[in-house]
């Protein structure tokens, strides 16, 4: 009964290859994240999805496309995966309203080799 | 653009003792400051949160406090334990939108 599920856990891929990475949500919270930690564990927020819609996108490579079939699930696509891209994702949910609790996923390590 | 700073970037403190973990940010439009604590291979994990409108909130062992004319806010973890050994995280946000300082690993040395 995990409340934010992604995956897969690990993710080892080559340069040039594209790749998803699934999320649910179980909580039925309107609103869906995807977040970057790299190397030095520092967290950046990419997308933000309410509802099936876009709501938040920060200057993230065209590569990267967020993709929400419903307000459960937020997938995350890379085209053309670079060596930069290796990362740590996390994705999370929270309920629509200010300052509601975000709940992160265990997150997907990413390698580019 | 570093909007949240965090120190120290690593702290060892020993069982028993006070863990300090300081945060500044920049933008006066955020409203919403939580910590979120860090296992290896987890995801953060709420620990507390507070609002500009008070200047403390305690849950157990964990109290913020704010300064918002300062635009500071810090973590202190009374009683230290090494089960609270983790990375701790301050955030700032607004509309959903949380901005994370660096991270601080902490160590509880039994």
């Amino acid at each position: 009964d995990t409340a934010v599920s992604q995956t897969p856990k690990y993710l080892v891929t080559q340069m040039g290859n594209d790749k998803s990475i699934k999320c649910e949500q179980n909580l039925g919270h309107d609103t869906m994240y995807w977040y970057k930690q790299d190397s030095k564990k520092f967290l950046k927020i990419m997308f933000s999805y309410n509802n099936k819609e876009l709501i938040i996108n920060e200057t993230v490579p065209n590569r990267f496309s967020p993709k929400s079939p419903d307000k459960a699930h937020l997938n995350l696509h890379i085209n053309s995966l670079e060596l930069g891209d290796s990362a740590v994702y996390f994705c999370a949910s929270s309920q629509v309203g200010e300052g509601s609790e975000a709940f992160f996923g265990q997150g997907t390590r990413l390698t580019v080799v | 653009q570093q909007q949240v700073k965090q120190s120290p970037q690593s702290l060892i403190v020993q069982k028993g003792g006070i863990s300090i973990i300081n945060c500044a940010y920049e933008n006066t439009a955020f409203d919403y400051f939580p910590w979120y604590q860090q296992f290896p291979g987890k995801g953060p994990a709420l620990l507390i949160a507070i609002r500009p409108d008070v200047s403390e909130k305690k849950e157990g062992r964990f109290t913020i406090s704010f300064n918002k004319s300062a635009k500071q806010f810090s973590l202190h973890i009374m009683d230290s334990q090494p089960g609270d050994s983790a990375t701790y995280f301050c955030a700032a946000g607004r509309a959903q939108k949380l901005v994370f300082g660096q991270g601080t690993r902490l160590t509880i040395n039994p």
